[in-house]
């Protein structure tokens, strides 16, 4: 089935530790986004990417990495820096612009990985 | 830049009553695109319609109606004979850019469905 795949479902983390989240999707997509999500809000974008070995700070990039070696994978890396990083993080992709559908902007999700840091 | 609101938090409604969801959005560009997603108790956000800002053209899908109004800068959302499965946090989103990179989302509205 084609699909996002994030892992794992629940993580928790010491304070002070990094930590990396992972992003698969098998769906050829180029774009890949990351999203945080904290309770009763709405989603706010951390980090995209448009295409391999590029990627663009969303509005909450600080504290967070990320990397795009190859198009199927977007891992985000929470570091130490994040000073409340405990979170609902959500991973979408999308066709994007490089190909001409007329649906190339409809963000499909993961199904999210929820981190604690104690 | 732009912003979306949905200021109804939580709304709780008896199974088969209609319910509607509101949402405003703010943009000074006159091309744009409007989302609905769904988020169930898996997290999973679900995407249900896609508009954009030339096409005012309302949609009905089954039981699931969309209601956009340029005038009032409106894309609300009506759910007909509501269902428990219906029961899950609703986001209106908004983006300008083509390829989806600035998607904003509004704070979501926790809908309740009572059988």
């Amino acid at each position: 089935d084609g699909g996002i795949t994030q892992s794992p479902k629940y993580l928790f983390r010491k304070e002070g530790q990094n930590v990396t989240l992972s992003c698969e999707q098998n769906l050829n997509h180029d774009a890949m986004y990351w999203y945080r999500q904290d309770p009763g809000q709405g989603l706010r974008l951390i980090y995209y990417s448009q295409i391999v070995n590029d990627f663009q700070k969303g509005d909450i990039a600080e504290g967070y990495s990320v990397s795009r070696e190859k198009k199927e994978s977007f891992p985000l890396t929470v570091t130490s820096a994040q000073k409340n990083p405990t979170a609902f993080y959500l991973c979408a992709s999308s066709i994007g612009g490089s190909q001409s559908v007329d649906t190339y902007n409809e963000q499909f999700f993961g199904p999210g990985t929820r981190l604690t840091v104690l | 830049a732009q912003k979306v609101t949905q200021a109804q938090t939580e709304i709780s409604v008896v199974e088969k009553e209609d319910v509607t969801l509101d949402c405003v959005y703010e943009t000074r560009d006159t091309t744009y695109y409007l989302f609905w997603y769904k988020q169930p108790p898996s997290g999973e956000l679900v995407f249900l319609i896609r508009r954009n800002s030339f096409d005012e053209q309302n949609e009905i899908s089954g039981r699931y109606s969309w209601n956009f109004q340029k005038s009032t800068s409106s894309f609300n959302f009506t759910i007909t004979a509501s269902q428990v499965v219906d029961s899950a946090v609703y986001f209106c989103a908004l983006t300008l850019d083509e390829a989806g990179s600035d998607m904003r989302f509004g704070a979501g509205t926790r809908l309740t469905v009572k059988p």
